[in-house]
């Protein structure tokens, strides 16, 4: 069963524009939710996270809310840049020192000039 | 610093070889991940390390081993590669797990299996 969803395999958005990546997940026992960027041939780099006892975490033009009632979380990015298409994947983890990082499919962000 | 580095890159075997991929971290991080990511399947946990001399499972460990003899590096086995196996192989490492602790990786090797 998956823990961590990203219903949206992609999403295009123009330049300049908003960018929501959405996503759910189930275990109740997540702490922290982490969002990471991949380009392709690399590596993914981490971008952003969220601890349960917050609800927004701002960081330049990435913003993550977490709704821990709807046991869900989105990824802004404003304004959106060319430079911005890669695969994002959302993750979760606990918050004790065993608790591996549980990683979501991804959403493939293409934002066109 | 390199960070997060893997050897080989690429890679192709034919059904029933082995190899090992090697990945090395110099940020003397504790912990150590290997990951596969498939298409459509996202990041999924093959094994992972807790400290030097240790290794747990995580969520797809069957037909992998793991080796953690040394603090900095983490070695992923296959004994009698599949062709389930092509896939693209991540190591990753942090200086604590869980919490918002941000896991590191390597550029990734890319594996197929004939």
């Amino acid at each position: 069963d998956q823990q961590v969803k990203q219903n949206s395999p992609s999403l295009s958005v123009q330049e300049g524009r908003i960018s929501i990546l959405n996503c759910d997940y189930t275990n109740s026992m997540f702490d922290y939710f982490l969002w990471y960027k991949k380009y392709p041939a690399e590596g993914p780099t981490f971008l952003i996270s969220i601890s349960s006892i917050k609800d927004k975490n701002e960081d330049g033009r990435f913003t993550v809310f977490l709704n821990k009632s709807a046991k869900h979380l989105s990824l802004h990015i404003v304004p959106s840049q060319p430079g911005d298409s890669a695969v994002y994947f959302c993750a979760a983890t606990g918050n004790s020192g065993n608790t591996p990082l549980v990683f979501g499919k991804g959403t493939r962000l293409s934002v066109i000039a | 610093n390199a960070g997060v580095t893997q050897t080989p890159k690429f890679r192709v075997l034919k059904t029933g070889q082995s190899m090992t991929l090697l990945c090395a971290q110099d940020m003397n991080h504790e912990y150590m991940y290997w990951y596969r990511q498939d298409p459509g399947m996202g990041l999924r946990l093959i094994h992972y390390s807790v400290g030097e001399g240790t290794t747990a499972k995580g969520e797809v460990p069957d037909g992998y081993n793991v080796s953690r003899l040394k603090k900095q590096n983490f070695l992923l086995g296959l004994e009698s590669a599949a062709p389930s196996q092509t896939s693209v192989y991540f190591c990753a490492s942090s200086p604590i797990a869980g919490g918002s602790s941000e896991q590191f990786f390597g550029p990734g090797t890319r594996l197929t299996v004939l």
